[in-house]
């Protein structure tokens, strides 16, 4: 089955712990992107990359990395989490840059205390 | 700065009734617009792409219409059901830095009602 995986699903976890969310996708897609959700403001794109060791920034990158060593997956690492950075965070993928439709993982959860 | 307006309160209608759904944006101008669908705890799912130079893109009971005067979009569901209640995005996409940018608008909830 083509999709998107993200892994944790949920994850608490307390202010300046390093963490990674790991996302893979099994389409052979060039484009990976990474999004946060929050209450009233919509999706917001952290990072994205158009291939393989391309990673550029987003609209709100403070705080993040990404690396994108193999093109099925792009984690997303928060070095010193904070509490402004508990939120929903979603990776995408499409075909390429010029693709149109991005196909979502599940979401993950976090929070910090 | 680049803005998109969707109606933040929830929308509440009869089933079988149709449900429109309202997209503003500001500042920008996209050459495509896309509808997602997000239920609760899962990811956006795409639905429907419209291009500038088009006025209206159905499948099967959704409609779109795109009206780059008016810089809105309109999202019908005809003949609505109950499986039909989620949450609907916009997403305004125009080229920026070498790739398809889409900028995410923070959905109306649809409830409709047996």
């Amino acid at each position: 089955e083509a999709q998107v995986t993200q892994n944790p699903r949920y994850l608490i976890t307390v202010t300046g712990k390093k963490l990674t969310v790991t996302c893979s996708q099994n389409m052979n897609h060039e484009y990976m992107s990474w999004y946060r959700q929050d209450p009233g403001l919509g999706l917001r794109q952290i990072y994205y990359s158009m291939n393989v060791e391309v990673t550029d920034k987003g609209d709100v990158p403070e705080g993040y990395k990404v690396s994108r060593k193999e093109k099925r997956n792009f984690p997303l690492i928060l070095e010193s989490p904070s509490p402004n950075q508990t939120s929903l965070y979603f990776c995408a993928s499409s075909l390429g840059r010029l693709s149109h439709e991005q196909y979502f993982g599940p979401g993950t959860r976090l929070t910090v205390t | 700065s680049q803005k998109i307006e969707q109606n933040s309160e929830a929308l509440n209608i009869q089933e079988g009734k149709t449900a429109t759904l309202t997209c503003n944006y500001t500042n920008y101008s996209p050459a495509y617009l896309q509808w997602y669908r997000q239920d609760p705890g899962r990811g956006p799912v795409f639905l429907l792409l419209i291009r500038e130079n088009e006025k209206e893109k159905r499948k099967e009971r959704l409609k779109v219409t795109f009206d780059t005067t008016l810089k809105q979009s309109l999202f019908h569901i005809t003949a609505s059901q109950p499986a039909d209640s989620a949450t609907y995005l916009c997403a305004p996409t125009m080229f920026s830095g070498g790739y398809n940018k889409l900028i995410f608008g923070a959905g109306t909830r649809l409830a409709v009602h047996p």
